[in-house]
């Protein structure tokens, strides 16, 4: 079945960049999403690529997809507090409605 | 963007009874789908509702338990039947929407308690 693996936590200085990583392992998905929920609240979606698509920049998202590797990575420049959230990878079967979510990652963002 | 409504956003419920949860959405839309999150977890998939047919379940979640309901393209609503404190989870509601459909899209949660 799907599997999509997350680091469980990352710290950055405000200003920096932060790249979350996810690996997946299922060679037919066709989109992959990343997804930001902050505490108490629902999932907001960020981003998604297409399958046959190798990089996405939108504002200061950048998202980055080896699909030889299966990996997917999501790069936040200038992070600022407001960022503070987890972050949630997500993958989407071809030929199927299905989405299985990532571990998530919980992003830190130091003053 | 599709905007999605769910009610309540949260409750209390003592274990042995029922909660239905309504999700509400601003345009007609072909699939929409119910998912769990445990406390600290990712998202699980319980079933898909398609408008005018049964609701696909996932392994591990049967009918009987959590009854779907999709009467119209921009209402479902969930039932958790027979709640245990195991049943504490927040619910969401989910949407594909936009050209093609690619987009997902997640009412707020109804976040359960059953004590």
């Amino acid at each position: 079945g799907e599997d999509v693996e997350q680091s469980l936590f990352l710290s950055v200085r405000e200003g920096d960049s932060s790249v979350i990583n996810c690996t997946y392992t299922d060679s037919s998905s066709t989109y992959l999403y990343w997804y930001k929920q902050e505490p108490g609240a629902g999932l907001q979606l960020l981003t998604y690529i297409f399958s046959n698509m190798d990089m996405k920049q939108d504002q200061r998202l950048t998202v980055l997809l080896n699909k030889k590797d299966k990996h997917l990575s999501l790069r936040i420049a200038d992070t600022q507090t407001g960022d503070s959230a987890i972050y949630f990878c997500a993958e989407r079967s071809g030929g199927y409605q299905k989405v299985t979510f990532g571990t998530g990652t919980k992003l830190q963002v130091i003053p | 963007s599709a905007v999605i409504s769910q009610k309540p956003s949260r409750d209390i419920c003592q274990r042995g009874t029922s909660l239905t949860i309504q999700c509400q959405v601003d345009s007609q839309v072909t699939m929409m789908f119910w998912y769990r999150q445990q406390p600290g977890q990712s998202l699980t998939l319980i079933a898909t509702a398609n408008q005018g047919s049964e609701a696909t379940y996932e392994s591990g979640f049967v009918i009987d338990k959590f009854p779907i309901s999709r009467p119209n393209l921009t209402f479902s609503t969930l039932t958790v039947s027979n709640m245990s404190p195991e049943d504490s989870s927040i619910y969401l509601c989910s949407v594909q929407h936009g050209t093609g459909s690619y987009e997902q899209y997640f009412g707020p949660g109804t976040r359960l308690t059953v004590t």
